[in-house]
């Protein structure tokens, strides 16, 4: 089984519906980032968390919003849905225990959620 | 903050060739550079990374080298194979309290048969 999933893996929106995205992870991670990927600009990170008290902004957190409902859900919501959103969107964790641990600065992604806003 | 500027953004090779794509940062205090492949349909996968105390790493067909001193990094992939060709993003950290990780634009490898 995948350790980090995401829900739904595609969706299509119009303008201005409020959209959520959903990942799980079983890994145990404490730390939950969501990122999304556009052609040409690589990822780039919308909000991190550190737990379910600790929650961030990122780089393009405009028109997002985020919630931790348990160390092992991280859900991302669009309140209203914008053509410029239309992006593929990732999930990911990691494992900050141990910093001399080489799965310290690993991030561990799920597999993604195409959205298309219309 | 960090920026990451990676090229090149398509790169096609024959089967068997090498492959190098370079990567430069710009925040002296980024002391980890890891490098993600991302497969057709799949979340991007960590595949080897660096530390800044180190000039060169290798894992069989794989390598990569940074200098510190021009803040460039680059991945070489001797012998390539048809499963190579994939999207690969270079990214520069500063595993402070945050692990705040900049990535690439990432390039898009073709290894033709």
């Amino acid at each position: 089984d995948a350790d980090v999933t995401q829900t739904p893996r595609n969706r299509i929106t119009k303008t201005g519906k409020r959209i959520m995205l959903e990942c799980s992870q079983t890994k145990g991670h404490d730390r939950m980032y969501w990122y999304r990927q556009d052609p040409g600009l690589g990822l780039r990170l919308i909000y991190y968390s550190f737990d379910v008290k600790d929650i961030n902004k990122g780089e393009i957190s405009d028109g997002y919003s985020v919630s931790r409902q348990a160390q092992a859900k991280f859900s991302l919501s669009l309140e209203s849905a914008i053509p410029n959103q239309t992006a593929l969107y990732f999930c990911a964790t990691s494992d900050p225990r141990d910093r001399y641990s080489p799965l310290y600065n690993e991030q561990f992604f799920g597999p993604g959620t195409r959205l298309t806003v219309l | 903050g960090e920026n990451v500027e990676q090229h090149p953004s398509t790169l096609s090779v024959q089967e068997g060739d090498s492959a190098v794509i370079k990567c430069t940062y710009s925040d002296s205090a980024s002391n980890y550079f890891p490098w993600y492949k991302q497969e057709l349909g799949k979340g991007p996968q960590l595949i080897i990374d660096i530390r800044s105390n180190v000039g060169e790493k290798k894992d069989q067909r794989i390598a990569v080298t940074l200098n510190k001193t021009a803040k460039h990094f680059s991945l070489h992939i001797t012998e390539t194979q048809p499963e190579d060709s994939a999207v690969y993003f270079c990214a520069a950290s500063n595993p402070g309290g945050y692990q705040k990780v900049t990535f690439g634009t990432g390039t898009k490898l073709q290894v033709i048969p």
